[in-house]
């Protein structure tokens, strides 16, 4: 059974500060991987997708990385901020369908 | 606005009373699916279609049906709703699962 694992569960850091969420998965197989922010009440934002064939992909202060041998995605972000705070989800993109990490919650501390 | 649209956004109901959430995109996407949200499970895909009339089951599709009858909209239902569907439901619509995927904002369904 495909499974993809966020930890830790919940991280909390001091505005500034770089730092590195991880992400674990179970299919060598994978189309690509995906990170996604989730805000309280909103819906999910699209933030990075790696595909399969790429080792990472860079979008303002986050970088996102990919290595299929392992089975591990990792996301950075850096010079982190208050608005950073929101829960991160990975997920990993297989045939017709996503398989989804229970996130990693970050809170940035002014 | 590109957008993926949900309706509605809260809503409570009793057990066994059949109920509808709508989904539209307006993005021409071919690929749609359900996501259901649990605290400490992640999203989990109900049903997903590839393209008008094209539908199939994901990871937990017991107690929902689905229909693609427009490429627009894609109505997920509980024909007899039960108090272990309570949770937090998205859409979602994309050219793929291999390209970025846009996120209805959720409905969150309560089932007494």
């Amino acid at each position: 059974k495909q499974e993809v694992t966020q930890i830790p569960a919940a991280l909390s850091v001091p505005e500034g500060e770089n730092l590195v969420l991880n992400c674990s998965f179970t299919d060598s197989a994978i189309y690509n991987l995906q990170w996604f922010r989730q805000d309280p009440g909103k819906g999910l934002t699209s933030l990075l997708l790696i595909q399969s064939s790429q080792r990472e992909q860079t979008s303002g202060r986050l970088n996102a990385s990919l290595d299929k041998s392992s089975g591990r995605s990792t996301l950075y972000i850096a010079a982190s901020q208050p608005g950073d705070s929101a829960t991160y989800l990975c997920a990993q993109g297989s045939n017709y369908q996503l398989i989804w990490g229970a996130g990693t919650k970050l809170i940035i501390k002014p | 606005e590109a957008q993926v649209t949900q309706n509605p956004r809260y809503l409570i109901t009793v057990t066994g009373k059949k109920l509808t959430v709508t989904c539209s995109q307006n993005m021409n996407h071919e690929y749609m699916s359900w996501y259901r949200q649990d605290p400490g499970l992640g999203l989990r895909q109900i049903y997903y279609s590839m393209n008008v009339e094209v539908t199939d089951k994901g990871d937990v599709p017991e107690g929902y049906k689905v229909s693609r009858k427009e490429k627009r909209n894609f109505p997920l239902i509980l024909e007899s709703p039960s108090p272990n569907q309570t949770s937090l439901y998205f859409c979602a619509s994309s050219w793929g699962t291999a390209i970025q995927q846009f996120f209805g904002p959720g409905t969150r369904l309560t089932v007494l």
